[in-house]
């Protein structure tokens, strides 16, 4: 069995300060872990993911994810926010390799403030 | 290259018809996913369809049917529609797996129940 638990469903920052939305993961096996962001009426888009290469992924847009096995988490941060970057982010686990399920987390709608 | 077209964008349909989705995955994608999106309840999986056969299904009654044609387009169908199916339903199509390789997801489909 496999989860993700997003912890905050709202998260609000400041123009320019540091982006941290939080990720924790549950899986019977080395997972792979992704990190999606939405935005309004639209569809899902990839920014990064980890399937068990180096643990620091970097992504598109500025974002980019640590995996620690030790503490079961795999968050996404941005150094500095920009007001392009308020969406709902869901962050998602899937058994390594081949066809799997991917399993969703709940969501982050992170409010950048100007 | 063409991305993810889902069809229609929005549908208002009555409790107790039937509904079909479309959804066109990017050119040589053999993989398509379904989600359901709801405040409540978060992304779900529905099904995935890879080269015309079910691989994969989510936890769903058996109202929720899909498949998939020799041009990897495909289809999902609700019967006897209820006020909860009400939701969006996103459709995401990648090369080989949601997991694999990089998925794109279609802008959804917006299904009101009433």
């Amino acid at each position: 069995a496999q989860s993700v638990t997003q912890l905050g469903s709202h998260v609000s920052v400041s123009e320019g300060a540091l982006v941290l939305l939080r990720c924790n993961y549950s899986s019977s096996v080395p997972p792979y872990l992704f990190w999606y962001v939405q935005y309004p009426n639209q569809g899902l888009q990839l920014l990064l993911k980890y399937t068990s290469a180096a643990t620091l992924v970097k992504g598109i847009n500025g974002f980019e994810a640590e995996f620690k096995k030790s503490e079961t988490s795999f968050h996404l941060t941005k150094p500095s926010a920009h007001m392009s970057d308020a969406a709902e982010y869901f962050c998602a686990v899937s058994p390594p390799g081949g066809y799997q399920k991917v399993t969703f987390g709940t969501g982050t709608k992170l409010q950048v403030i100007p | 290259k063409a991305g993810v077209t889902q069809t229609p964008r929005y549908l208002i349909k009555t409790r107790g018809q039937q509904v079909t989705l479309s959804c066109s995955p990017i050119s040589g994608h053999r993989s398509v996913s379904w989600y359901q999106q709801t405040p409540g309840q978060g992304l779900q999986f529905l099904f995935e369809y890879f080269s015309e056969t079910q691989r994969n299904k989510g936890n769903f009654p058996g109202r929720f049917s899909g498949r998939q044609f020799s041009n990897s387009r495909s289809e999902m169908n609700v019967s006897t529609l209820e006020l909860g199916d009400s939701a969006l339903y996103l459709c995401a199509s990648s090369l080989e797996g949601l997991d694999s390789t990089e998925a794109f997801f279609g802008q959804g489909t917006r299904l009101t129940v009433v």
